[in-house]
């Protein structure tokens, strides 16, 4: 069955604009997570959804929110953006039932920041 | 905060040789994950291990999880070039929020 798959792979904006990133799960998983992965911070937590409920929420700025969808589908903004900003995210999906608790990562979007 | 802690962080191993990669954790878990990343690419799952003592193997690796003492390993052996990639082990802290080490760069060399 299909992978996690992440919209768009690749983008570059400029300071101060906002921009959205859209992830879809594996079907008939229905918890998405999303995380950021820079050279210096390593993968950072971004934020968890589980059936359009944010469950769990990493330590960044409030200028990065995400929600999910009714069809389990995910996006996540980021608003006046920042050099520091420059970064793969990545969105995992997992079934979000039993015991394995096993994350599957989609190929990233890669931000980059001008 | 938890904790996770990779060494080494750079590993050059030659083909044909064994070496293993740590990862230690500040807090009680029972579940630890192995992913491998290649150079511009997304994270691959390769193991899960969900409790202590849990070894899983895969080829030339095997992974072990010491819940007690807070430590995985991933054993490398009889190294080949299509290992090379970088290593990272994650610690679940319960309603999906990994905690990653800082992964390990793996290069072998012919």
């Amino acid at each position: 069955k299909a992978g996690v798959t992440q919209t768009p792979r690749y983008l570059i904006k400029t300071r101060g604009q906002q921009v959205t990133l859209s992830c879809s799960p594996i079907s008939g998983h229905r918890s998405v997570s999303w995380y950021q992965q820079t050279p210096g911070q390593g993968l950072q937590f971004l934020f968890e959804y589980f059936s359009e409920t944010q469950r769990n929420k990493g330590n960044f700025p409030g200028r990065f929110s995400g929600r999910q969808f009714s069809n389990s589908r995910s996006e996540m903004n980021v608003s006046t953006l920042e050099l520091g900003d420059s970064a793969l995210y990545l969105c995992a999906s997992s079934s979000g039932w039993g015991a394995t608790g096993e994350l599957f990562f989609g190929e990233g979007s890669r931000l980059t920041v001008l | 905060e938890l904790k996770v802690e990779q060494n080494p962080l750079f590993l050059s191993m030659q083909e044909g040789k064994n070496y293993t990669i740590y990862c230690n954790y500040s807090t009680t878990s029972d579940r630890l994950y192995w992913y491998r990343q290649d150079p511009g690419k997304s994270l691959e799952s390769l193991f899960v291990l969900l409790s202590n003592g849990a070894v899983k193997q895969e080829g030339r690796l095997m992974a072990s999880l010491d819940t007690k003492a807070r430590l995985s390993t991933l054993h490398i052996t009889a190294a080949v070039h299509d290992l090379s990639a970088t290593y990272f082990c994650a610690v679940d802290n319960t309603g999906n929020q990994f905690y990653f080490g800082t992964g390990t760069s793996l290069t072998v060399i012919p």
